[in-house]
C-alpha cells in the first residue's frame, strides 16, 4: 500500500520555468523530509518540515508542509539545468519515527 | 566526516551465487538502515538497526536476505541464491538520534546488483 503519493512521476521542461511537486497521504506525518538523488548516488537531504503550515527556502526552492501535515509541496522558481534529478519526499508516521515512508519520486529533466 | 561509503559500488553475478556488501556508516550515528532501489523508483526500505540490535524487517525480505551489525559499527547485506529480480540498488543510510526523534539519513552511494 502507497501511503504518500507523488506527483507528477515525470517531468521535463525548459530552463527558466517554474515547477510544484506534491507529496499527498491520507496518513498525518511528524515530519516530512525532501531528498534530490542524482543517477549514481544516494538521495541527499535538502530540508526537513515538521510543523503544519511550515514553509522553508532554500534558494530557488520553497518547501511547505500542509496545515494538517498529510501533505508538502516543492516549489522551484527558473529551473536551471542543474536542478535535473529525482526528488524524493519522505515521512515520518507519527508514532513510528524510525522507518520513513518514501514517495515514489518525481523525475526532473530541464533542458537548456 | 567522511560520509557513509558502501562497498563494492557495482556487482554483477550469476543467478545462483551468493552476494555480501558492506556498508560503513558515519562513526557516530547509532541507526543505519538497508534500502533497495529500482530505476526511477523511490527507495523500498529492508531493515533497520539500533547499534548491534535489528529492530526491524521489511516484510518483503525474503529469507535469502540476512543483514548484520556484529559490532554496532559497520553492517553487511548477504543474498543467498540470488535471482534476477533482485537486480536493483542497494542503498545503505545512516542516522543519529535518541527513540523518537527522527533525524535525517544519510545515504551512501549505494551498490548495484546485476544478476545474470
Amino acid at each position: 500500500t502507497q501511503l504518500l503519493e507523488q506527483s507528477p512521476q515525470f517531468l521535463s521542461i525548459q530552463e527558466g520555468e517554474n515547477l510544484t511537486v506534491y507529496c499527498n497521504s491520507s496518513s498525518v506525518f511528524s515530519s516530512l523530509q525532501w531528498y534530490r538523488q542524482e543517477p549514481g548516488e544516494g538521495p541527499v537531504l535538502l530540508v526537513t518540515v515538521v510543523t503544519g503550515g511550515e514553509v522553508k527556502k532554500l534558494k530557488r526552492l520553497t518547501f511547505q508542509f500542509g496545515d494538517a501535515r498529510k501533505d508538502s509541496s516543492l516549489h522551484i522558481t527558473a529551473a536551471q539545468p542543474g536542478d535535473t534529478g529525482l526528488y524524493l519526499c519522505a515521512g515520518a508516521l507519527a508514532g513510528n519515527n524510525r522507518k520513513l515512508i518514501w514517495g515514489l519520486g518525481t523525475s526532473l529533466a530541464v533542458n537548456p | 566526516d567522511t560520509g557513509v561509503s558502501q562497498d563494492p559500488r557495482h556487482k554483477i553475478t550469476k543467478r545462483g551465487q551468493n552476494v555480501t556488501f558492506r556498508c560503513d556508516p558515519i562513526s557516530e550515528h547509532n541507526r543505519l538502515y538497508w534500502y533497495r532501489q529500482t530505476l526511477g523508483q523511490g527507495p523500498e526500505f529492508l531493515t533497520y538497526f539500533q547499534n548491534e540490535a535489528q529492530l526491524e524487517k521489511s516484510r518483503l525480505l525474503s529469507d535469502r536476505f540476512s543483514a548484520e551489525r556484529p559490532k554496532g559499527s559497520f553492517s553487511t547485506l548477504e543474498i543467498q541464491r540470488t535471482e534476477q529480480g533482485d537486480s536493483a540498488m542497494y542503498l545503505c543510510a545512516s542516522s543519529s538520534g535518541q527513540a523518537g526523534e527522527n533525524s535525517p539519513l544519510h545515504f551512501g552511494n549505494g551498490t548495484r546488483l546485476t544478476v545474470t
